[in-house]
């Protein structure tokens, strides 16, 4: 119940395309969902973060949907470049503690 | 630079031995947590302190593991008897209202 899952597992997409990453939670607890961003021999940098009472939220290229129904939650990235190329990691948030997902490796062709 | 720091950035030590790292967290985050992360996978939850208080240690891995925060600034992660299976990386993160932001992280390599 405490999981987080998260596909795929890797991704390739074109230059300039669009780029989805999806994750899916059972505990009804988790009141705070982020996605970072982590380029090798780094930590993981903040991308975006929601809270179940919003739909969906947008930074720049980065959208964040999430269903909260489904129990679902989804980071798209618009008009993806290589600069992107990046794992990805999905997270729910209970009390203190990140249930992080496995990670998402993504490579953008140029 | 006003970011979570870590040091060292990378240590290689002998089985056996004991290693400390350190991490100074954002200066106005009252929250500072712990992480280990191995190749391919999310960083795994280790150990929290809110100001000086440690309020959750049962997520550390064995008693050959151990963090302190004497002054509520910054920390430390020592373990003790080193083993092959330590090696890692070790994240430090720290937060005010819940977004927790990572440090570079300390690379460990037991050989």
């Amino acid at each position: 119940q405490q999981q987080v899952k998260q596909s795929p597992q890797s991704l390739i997409v074109q230059k300039g395309g669009i780029s989805i990453i999806n994750c899916a939670y059972e505990n009804t607890a988790f009141d705070y969902f982020p996605w970072y961003q982590q380029f090798p021999g780094k930590g993981p940098a903040l991308l975006i973060a929601i809270r179940p009472d919003v739909s969906e939220k947008k930074e720049g290229r980065f959208t964040i949907s999430f269903n909260k129904s489904a129990k679902q939650f989804s980071l798209h990235i618009m008009d993806s470049q290589p600069g992107d190329s990046a794992t990805y990691f999905c997270a729910a948030n209970s009390n203190y503690q990140l249930i992080w997902g496995a990670g998402t490796k993504l490579i953008i062709k140029p | 630079d006003t970011g979570v720091s870590q040091d060292p950035r990378h240590k290689i030590t002998k089985r056996g031995q004991n290693v400390t790292f350190r991490c100074d967290p954002i200066s106005e985050h009252n929250r500072l947590y712990w992480y280990r992360q191995t190749l391919g996978q999310g960083p795994e939850f280790l150990t929290y302190f809110q100001n000086e208080a440690q309020l959750e240690k049962s997520r550390l891995l064995s008693d050959r593991f151990s963090a302190e925060r004497p002054k509520g600034s910054f920390s430390t992660l020592e373990i003790q008897r080193t083993e092959q299976g330590d090696s890692a990386m070790y994240l430090c993160a720290s937060s005010w209202t819940g977004e927790q932001y990572f440090g570079p992280g300390t690379r460990l390599t037991v050989t």
